[in-house]
């Protein structure tokens, strides 16, 4: 099993519409998380980093639920300007990030 | 500040050559990842240093694959020989801490046929 699982989509979704994404963890060491963002053929970027009490960046809210190990990415009112691939990221003691696969979302006019 | 500086960015080779690929961390990054990108296997840590040393080369597909980080301002992942499976995009990234924001460079697309 992936440290990291992520659904790989594609969520097609109509301009403001809001979407959700969550992302499971296997080990529940895991102490930090993060969402980043990759353009199609860009390098990923920091979306927002995840705290336990759950964190909002204007339209963009992550939440995170230790019990049943799994973070989530909330976007509200969806941009063209949104889509893009969608990579959780978790950290486990000495080890460094480890990314999911992505999650694709494509907003549509 | 630049940024990640990656460099070749595009790199056709044919199977067994020699490829190396060279990233020029940002200043005052402690802390320097390479990475793998498919299709197949997402983005994958292939090895990171901390103040130049090795810290977890676990990620390193085999013995054809080696990195090196002479100083702070550059490092080397290199394959020889190279092989069609080795084809995806390798990044370059750095930060300050190991569990803190990543920077990544641009990538370099490496197709090996």
């Amino acid at each position: 099993r992936k440290e990291v699982e992520q659904d790989p989509g594609p969520f097609n979704v109509p301009e403001g519409a809001t979407v959700a994404f969550n992302c499971t963890y296997s080990n529940s060491a895991s102490q930090s998380f993060f969402w980043y963002r990759q353009d199609c053929r860009k390098e990923p970027k920091l979306l927002m980093s995840v705290y336990s009490s759950g964190n909002e960046d204007g339209r963009f809210t992550a939440q995170l639920n230790r019990a049943s190990q799994y973070i989530s990415l909330l976007i509200r009112d969806s941009k063209l300007s949104d889509s893009a691939t969608y990579l959780c990221v978790g950290v486990t003691g000495r080890r460094a990030l480890t990314f999911g696969s992505g999650t694709r979302l494509q907003v549509q006019p | 500040d630049a940024g990640v500086i990656q460099s070749p960015r595009h790199e056709v080779t044919e199977m067994g050559q020699e490829v190396t690929l060279r990233c020029k961390p940002i200043s005052g990054h402690d802390y320097l990842f390479w990475y793998r990108q498919t299709m197949m296997r997402g983005l994958e840590l292939l090895i990171y240093f901390n103040n130049n040393v090795p810290i977890d080369d676990s990620g390193m597909p085999e013995d054809r694959f080696s990195a090196k980080m002479p100083n702070a301002s550059f490092s080397t992942l290199k394959i020889q020989p190279s092989e069609p499976r080795d084809s995806a995009v390798y990044f370059c990234a750095s930060s300050l801490s190991a569990s803190g924001e990543q920077f990544f460079g641009p990538g370099t697309r490496l197709t090996v046929l």
